[in-house]
């Protein structure tokens, strides 16, 4: 079965604070894996994707990058408004129709100006 | 706007008492999902329809049925909700393909089961 772990569960962050976020996964045969930001009360907004280790995508203070194992989001110098949940999804290599997609828990992130 | 449209946004209702959740997407995308969204476990696909006429379970399927009658709509139906159905509900579309990029989800229903 297909695990998403995401870690730490909450991060606080004073403005400007660099700092990480780890999404750790199983799957057999990863197609994609993707990162979402999610506000409170909102459905998730999509925000990068990734298909192979070694990749990086970065937008504004977000970076993220992937190994085999795990992937990373970079928040760089953060502001307030950076501010929300950010959610790890992996698609598993396509069997036949296979459109399933696993979500890790989250990280919510609270910068602090 | 491009968007995806849930109704209603909140509901309370008892156990056993039909419902359902509708969804709407203006954006001709074929494909379109339901998930569940509950607190420490993340998002949970329940269904999730290719295109017309097309539907398969997703992770946590028991308990619900879906529809897709129209491309632009899907709705999720409990025939008999139950308090473990309590749950934040999110549904999504995108365009055709195999790849999940750009999933638009729309802003939720927050149901309670009594």
């Amino acid at each position: 079965e297909d695990q998403v772990t995401q870690s730490p569960e909450a991060l606080r962050l004073q403005e400007g604070e660099s700092s990480s976020l780890n999404c750790s996964y199983t799957v057999s045969g990863l197609r994609g894996l993707f990162w979402y930001r999610q506000d409170p009360g909102k459905g998730p907004e999509f925000l990068f994707t990734l298909y192979s280790a070694g990749e990086e995508k970065e937008k504004e203070r977000l970076k993220a990058t992937l190994t085999k194992k795990e992937s990373f989001l970079h928040i760089t110098a953060p502001k307030p408004e950076d501010s929300a949940t950010y959610l790890c999804a992996v698609q598993r290599g396509s069997r036949g129709n296979d459109y399933k997609l696993s979500f890790g828990a989250g990280t919510t992130v609270t910068v602090r100006a | 706007e491009a968007q995806v449209t849930q109704n209603p946004r909140y509901l309370i209702t008892v156990t056993g008492k039909k419902l359902t959740v509708t969804c709407s997407q203006n954006m001709n995308h074929e494909y379109m999902s339901w998930y569940r969204q509950d607190p420490g476990l993340g998002l949970r696909q329940i269904y999730y329809s290719m295109n017309v006429e097309v539907t398969d379970k997703g992770d946590v399927p028991e308990g619900y049925k879906v529809s897709r009658k129209e491309k632009r709509n899907f709705p999720l139906i409990l025939e008999s909700p139950s308090p473990n159905q309590t749950s934040l509900y999110f549904c999504a579309s995108k365009t055709s393909g195999t790849d999940y990029n750009e999933q638009f989800f729309g802003p939720g229903t927050r149901l309670t089961v009594l």
